[in-house]
């Protein structure tokens, strides 16, 4: 199958900082990525939709000018978390869609907010 | 609208023993259901999906899961457990075939493999 990266695996950041969090599509066209969050022991909530060339359209309750999202190109998607805080601290995954209309997903990034 | 009820948050089975897990969902659409598998510090695998055809649907692995629309139900199964099971399932809805709109995750149920 397809495959989806994601840079870093794992950060951890002071209180007050940015955060930047890649996906890649490695071996596929992504015109769409989703990025989800999961909370330990829960399960994955969206984010965002993010379209190759226009801007994310984000999910009720979160906050844009927060998780700014970038989709420069079909096989990179960025996930930036401004002024992080440790209620930001979470585990953050994306999926691509592939040709197919099947969605790949990151294997996550685990973000620790200190 | 759409929602997916995983019944179980932790089942716990024996190895060799048959695995149930159990899902119903809520569509407004014809859905497309989907069992994802996530194990520790690893990214989500599909196990499987069912996108209006067969309604008994194989996965990966052995496992496989039956769509029931009078029930609406697609509960996981497989017929012989294998320590290497042992891990958080998702199931997952999506209002039609495509890849193009976000999924929605059930809560999720943990297997234990006993040896």
């Amino acid at each position: 199958g397809a495959v989806v990266s994601q840079h870093p695996s794992w950060v951890i950041c002071k209180s007050g900082t940015s955060v930047k969090i890649e996906c890649r599509s490695l071996d596929f066209q992504a015109t769409t990525m989703f990025w989800y969050r999961q909370f330990p022991k829960q399960s994955l909530m969206l984010m965002a939709t993010s379209n190759e060339g226009s801007k994310a359209t984000y999910e009720q309750g979160v906050e844009k000018d927060k998780f700014l999202i970038n989709h420069a190109s079909l096989t990179l998607s960025t996930l930036t978390v401004t002024s992080a805080h440790p209620e930001d601290s979470s585990f953050y995954i994306c999926s691509g869609t592939s040709s197919t209309d099947t969605q790949y997903f990151g294997p996550g990034t685990r973000l620790t907010v200190l | 609208a759409q929602s997916v009820t995983q019944l179980d948050s932790h089942v716990s089975v024996s190895e060799g023993t048959p695995v149930l897990l159990r899902c119903n969902y809520s569509s407004s659409y014809s859905p497309s259901l989907f069992w994802y598998v996530q194990h520790p510090n690893k990214g989500l695998q599909l196990l499987l999906k069912y996108t209006s055809a067969a309604t008994l649907v194989k996965g990966i692995n052995g496992f496989e899961a039956e769509f029931k629309k009078s029930e609406t139900s697609f509960h996981l199964t497989k017929p012989s457990a294998h320590m290497s099971d042992a891990a958080e399932y998702f199931c997952v809805v999506s209002p039609i075939d495509t890849g193009r709109r976000a999924l929605t995750f059930g809560s999720g149920t943990r297997l234990q493999v006993q040896p």
